[in-house]
């Protein structure tokens, strides 16, 4: 079935630093790929998405490249802020399947 | 303002004691589901319905039930609450079609402790 790899452990930074966080996916068909990111005490939002291979998704500062022949999505930002501690999700869908099958999240803490 | 709510937003209840958490969404959209949050396992799908009348088990469906009367609305049912039901819920909403075919929209969370 579809599954989604992160990373594991949280991710401690200093402000200003480099974050990459990585994403590997398997997928029966073609998915579209997701980051999700969840802010403390908050719902879950959309950060950025690809939907076919080689695309970038982007916003906020952040960038990922839908890399089908090494089946990644990573995350990366080039100048944290203390604003973007927060836990972060990889995601994937299919056409025609039912569900986001999620990563299980990544901690992200900038340090001041 | 387009969102998805959920109500309520904490509770704690006693095992055995039946509740209902309500999902609302206001962007006519077909497809709702339910998710629950748990440290070191991420999200996980409980339910989800493709459209009115229309539901199927996700991943983790035992003790719970949903129901879809109606478009904007996907209440998640806990009829005998157990403490292993203590986690953090969030319905999803999407519209299937288009651009945002498989992008989910969420509400807020609600926090369940079963006591």
């Amino acid at each position: 079935g579809d599954s989604v790899t992160q990373m594991e452990g949280p991710v401690t930074l200093s402000e200003e630093a480099f974050l990459t966080i990585n994403c590997t996916y398997t997928a029966t068909g073609y998915p579209s790929l997701f980051w999700y990111v969840q802010y403390p005490g908050e719902g879950l939002q959309l950060l950025l998405k690809a939907t076919k291979a080689d695309d970038k998704g982007s916003n906020k500062g952040f960038e990922a490249t839908y890399r089908k022949e090494t089946t990644s999505f990573h995350l990366e930002k080039g100048s944290v802020q203390v604003s973007d501690s927060a836990v972060y999700f990889c995601a994937l869908s299919t056409y025609g399947n039912n569900r986001l099958a999620f990563g299980k999240g990544n901690q992200v803490v900038v340090i001041p | 303002e387009a969102q998805v709510t959920q109500n309520p937003r904490y509770l704690i209840t006693v095992t055995g004691k039946k509740l209902t958490v309500t999902c609302s969404q206001n962007m006519n959209h077909e497809y709702m589901s339910w998710y629950r949050q748990d440290p070191g396992l991420g999200l996980r799908q409980i339910y989800y319905s493709m459209n009115v009348e229309v539901t199927d088990k996700g991943d983790v469906p035992e003790g719970y039930k949903v129901s879809r009367k109606e478009k904007r609305n996907f209440p998640l049912i806990l009829e005998s609450p157990s403490p292993n039901q203590t986690s953090l819920y969030f319905c999803a909403s999407s519209p299937r079609q288009g651009e945002a075919y498989n992008e989910q929209f969420f509400g807020p969370g609600t926090r369940l402790t079963v006591l």
